[in-house]
């Protein structure tokens, strides 16, 4: 069973704070991982794509990086805004199966005023 | 600009009532996706279709069927709405080539089976 796990599961900062989260997978099989964000009342909108061990990309305040050979990427956000609050949500493609997303559980971020 | 549009953002319904979830692409993307998402259960994929006619079972197709007769729309159909399936429930689609599978999701369905 390919399992995606993600933490925290929720976090809380001030405004300005910089933060970072977690995103463990599978390390064979790799194909693609992907970070979306989903703000409340909207659609989860896609952040990343990361396809190659080592990638870093950037938007912004925001940025990821990916490690392949170890099954993890990290999500970091530079002084966060309270527009950054949202539900930030990894998921893992695996090459035998490429068509279909593997989801975690995701990141709820709070940013307070 | 990419677009996926769901047909009732919100829905009430009845047990037993057969009920219809239309999506719509305008992307001409094969890939299409039906999930539901519940609180601390994260997205659970439903089902997916790759081409027109062609679906798949993703991880909880139990009392679900769905119908994909045209590229650009994928129906999902309860059969005999039942109370658990109470929920939120968002399509996406995916082009197969490039962009490794990026998914671009409609605004979602809040269903509430009375």
């Amino acid at each position: 069973i390919l399992n995606v796990e993600q933490s925290p599961q929720s976090l809380h900062v001030q405004e300005g704070d910089s933060t970072n989260f977690t995103c463990s997978f599978p390390s064979s099989n790799f194909y693609a991982l992907h970070w979306y964000r989903w703000e409340t009342a909207k659609s989860p909108e896609a952040l990343f794509v990361m396809t190659l061990n080592g990638d870093e990309k950037k938007k912004g305040r925001i940025s990821a990086t990916l490690n392949t050979k170890e099954g993890y990427s990290y999500l970091y956000i530079k002084g966060s805004q309270p527009e950054d609050s949202a539900t930030y949500l990894c998921a893992f493609i695996n090459a035998g199966n490429n068509r279909k997303l593997i989801w975690g559980l995701g990141t709820s971020l709070a940013v307070n005023p | 600009d990419v677009k996926v549009t769901q047909s009732s953002r919100y829905l009430v319904k009845r047990t037993g009532e057969k009920v219809f979830l239309e999506c719509v692409q305008d992307m001409d993307h094969e890939n299409m996706f039906w999930y539901r998402q519940d609180p601390g259960l994260g997205l659970r994929l439903i089902y997916f279709s790759y081409d027109v006619k062609m679906k798949e079972k993703g991880d909880i197709p139990e009392g679900y069927s769905v119908s994909r007769e045209k590229k650009e729309r994928f129906s999902l159909i309860l059969e005999s709405a039942s109370t658990n399936q109470t929920s939120m429930y968002l399509c996406a689609s995916s082009p197969t080539s490039g962009a490794y599978n990026e998914q671009f999701f409609g605004p979602g369905t809040r269903l509430t089976v009375l």
